[in-house]
């Protein structure tokens, strides 16, 4: 139990356009996600919390304009990175709480050229 | 926000030694400590946790112990194997934080043959 996935695991973007990144709890309902970007040899950053049914809650020094979340349901969040650059090239992980555990899904390498 | 410290970042051991991660944090009502196990460009995955109203909690080669009067926690591996090679997560969460995870700078654990 407690599976988490996210898609796509990479992508390769010119620098200006936009990316959205999926995250999905497979086996149960997550009322709350979480986002995390996570550079090389670096720990994990939370970027914001993301709330089924309400706005996200982001991180001090977070672009909400910039990183735009959305959880529409109780098992999908998605990140949507808008107008990257190549400094947004990182590791965007996700992960959902169940009571106080969160598991983490596979995380998306992007890739700004 | 919460501050984790951890130590050390890289650890070396030969096959069949213990390692020993130990991390410190400032806020007394830091209440769940979980510990996270990453292989390179995978998800972080949960090994063992830990709550404050508990002093140790052991899973067959893994254990955690937590001095909250000194509020301090540290993970143990006993008979290393080269698999435990990874980078290693200290996490806690405080309750009145939303649930969020603050993560440890990470240790790099390497287990020699």
């Amino acid at each position: 139990g407690a599976v988490v996935s996210q898609h796509p695991s990479w992508v390769i973007c010119k620098s200006g356009t936009s990316v959205k990144i999926e995250c999905r709890s497979l086996d149960f309902q997550a009322t709350t996600m979480f986002w995390y970007r996570q550079f090389p040899k670096q720990s994990l950053m939370l970027m914001a919390t993301s709330n089924e049914g309400s706005k996200a809650t982001y991180e001090q020094g977070v672009e909400k304009d910039k990183f735009l979340i959305n959880h529409a349901s109780l098992t999908l969040s998605t990140l949507t990175v808008t107008s990257a650059h190549p400094e947004d090239s990182s590791f965007y992980i996700c992960s959902a709480r169940v009571r106080d555990t969160q598991y983490f899904g596979p995380g998306t390498r992007l890739t700004v050229l | 926000g919460e501050n984790v410290e951890q130590h050390p970042s890289t650890l070396s051991v030969q096959e069949g030694d213990s390692a020993v991660i130990k991390c410190t944090y400032s806020d007394s009502a830091s209440n769940y400590f979980p510990w996270y196990k990453q292989e390179l460009g995978k998800r972080p995955q949960l090994i063992i946790d830990i709550r404050s109203n508990v002093g140790e909690k052991k899973d067959q080669r893994i254990a955690v112990t937590l001095n909250k009067t000194a509020k301090h926690f540290s993970l143990h591996i006993t008979e290393t194997q080269p698999e435990d090679s990874a980078v290693y997560f200290c996490a806690l969460h405080s309750g009145g934080g939303g649930n969020k995870l603050t993560f440890g700078t990470g240790t790099q654990l390497k287990v020699e043959l």
